[in-house]
């Protein structure tokens, strides 16, 4: 099975840097995502790491490590259209599964 | 473009009616599947399809059933609905399964069971 855990709320201020960490304990792993929703809407894809190391784009970067069940989010420049929650979401070894933790419910504040 | 499509928007039911959830794409994607949200526990896999005629269960599949005629539509059936079913429903695609592929979400349904 899959174990993934994630803050539930963070607040941050507009024009700073916030980091969102997810652990996980999988059975499993062939990639991790991460998704944005805003309340009140569908989720919508960030960005996905399956090797070790930092993805970036634009302001958001993604890392990963596989062999410390850990990746976090980077979110620099924040602005208040940044305030939603943030997914994490491990997929199984087939392929088939995305499991994902709870979410972290980002505010901005000005 | 459409992208993925969920109907109806809302729904209230009462205990032990029963009803289908709508879903259809038009990006020709294989992989499709339905997931329940709830406040706190995020999104929760109920039943999967890599293609048509291919259905398999996630992780809370008790409850509901499916089925993947054509590559486009993938509804989710109530057979009879209980007040743990209310949540929101979100249907998701992606082109060949989710490996190095992103989930496109559908728009959500939001049941309530009284």
């Amino acid at each position: 099975g899959q174990n993934i855990d994630q803050p539930t709320e963070m607040t941050a201020t507009e024009g700073a840097i916030v980091q969102i960490n997810c652990t996980y304990q999988t059975s499993g792993f062939n990639g991790l995502f991460w998704y944005q929703q805003h309340a009140g809407e569908a989720p919508t894809f960030l960005s996905y790491n399956v090797l070790d190391g930092l993805e970036e784009k634009g302001r958001f970067s993604s890392f990963l490590s596989r062999s410390k069940g850990y990746s976090y989010l980077l979110l620099k420049e924040l602005q208040m259209k940044d305030s939603a929650s943030y997914l994490c979401a491990v997929l199984n070894n087939a392929g088939n599964m995305l499991t994902f933790g709870g979410g972290t419910r980002l505010m901005v504040k000005p | 473009n459409a992208g993925v499509t969920q109907t109806p928007k809302f729904q209230v039911l009462k205990t032990g009616q029963s009803m289908t959830l709508q879903c259809a794409q038009d990006m020709n994607h294989e992989y499709m599947s339905w997931y329940r949200q709830d406040p706190g526990m995020g999104l929760r896999l109920i039943h999967y399809s890599v293609g048509a005629g291919i259905t398999d269960q996630g992780e809370v599949p008790n409850g509901y059933n499916v089925s993947r005629s054509t590559t486009e539509d993938f509804p989710l059936r109530l057979l009879s609905a209980a007040p743990s079913q209310t949540s929101v429903y979100f249907c998701a695609s992606s082109y060949e399964g989710t490996q190095n592929e992103k989930l496109f979400f559908g728009s959500g349904t939001q049941l309530s069971v009284l």
